[in-house]
């Protein structure tokens, strides 16, 4: 079955530093999007993008967040400038048209 | 009125029995309710979704119940299994643009042997 692909699974980073997360949506989808979980929480959602923009983003995408789809196939988070509250578990998520939402093995970030 | 309540936050169950989680939701806008399941280290991958116009849907061992009056949906794991050990999150969305989901706050099933 066609996964969502994430990659480094584990990112240790020093606060004020800045982090990008890279994900590899399933090929034929269209709707791409990052939620995080911190740790023993719910899972949030960040942002989500279609058509090569954002569609929309939550209070928690702040000026400090960026996302990209650079080449067709890869999605990533920038966090510019990295905080210790941004430490989680971050997961991107792709659809086709429907619902059925399929999320890959997330980033754990810690920000020391 | 974006929330969505999920109880209990643990449940334990012998092995054989019925576990039943619980989510309440307020925007009555939302019209799309998937239940998914989350194991250590891993992402949430969906269970089983079902949308209001219909009261039930059963899916093997799993089955959503759903009470549009009282805005209420509930997962029912039937014969629950060792391997059904998990955490297991109600969402909610609306039909739209960006069909964001909103999740409860989790269950974390324990089934013992």
């Amino acid at each position: 079955e066609p996964e969502v692909t994430q990659t480094p699974s584990h990112q240790v980073t020093q606060m004020g530093q800045e982090v990008i997360l890279r994900c590899v949506p399933i090929s034929n989808h269209l709707y791409f999007y990052w939620y995080r979980q911190i740790l023993g929480q719910k899972v949030e959602f960040l942002v989500s993008f279609y058509n090569n923009e954002i569609s929309e983003k939550s209070e928690i995408f702040d000026d400090q967040f960026s996302v990209e789809r650079p080449d067709g196939s890869n999605f990533t988070l920038k966090i510019r400038s990295t905080k210790l509250e941004d430490s989680a578990m971050y997961f991107c998520a792709s659809r086709q048209e429907s619902e059925k939402l399929f999320f890959g093995s997330g980033t754990q970030l810690s920000v020391l | 009125q974006q929330q969505v309540k999920q109880s209990p936050q643990s449940l334990i169950v012998q092995k054989g029995g019925i576990s039943i989680i619980n989510c309440a939701y307020e925007n009555t806008a939302f019209d799309y309710f998937p239940w998914y399941q989350q194991f250590p280290g891993k992402g949430p991958a969906l269970l089983i979704a079902i949308r209001p116009d219909v009261s039930e849907k059963k899916e093997g061992r799993f089955t959503i119940s759903f009470n549009k009056s009282a805005k209420q949906f509930s997962l029912h794991i039937m014969d629950s299994q060792p391997g059904d050990s998990a955490t297991y999150f109600c969402a909610a969305s609306r039909s739209g643009a960006t069909n964001k989901l909103i999740f409860g706050t989790g269950t974390l099933l324990a089934v013992q042997p």
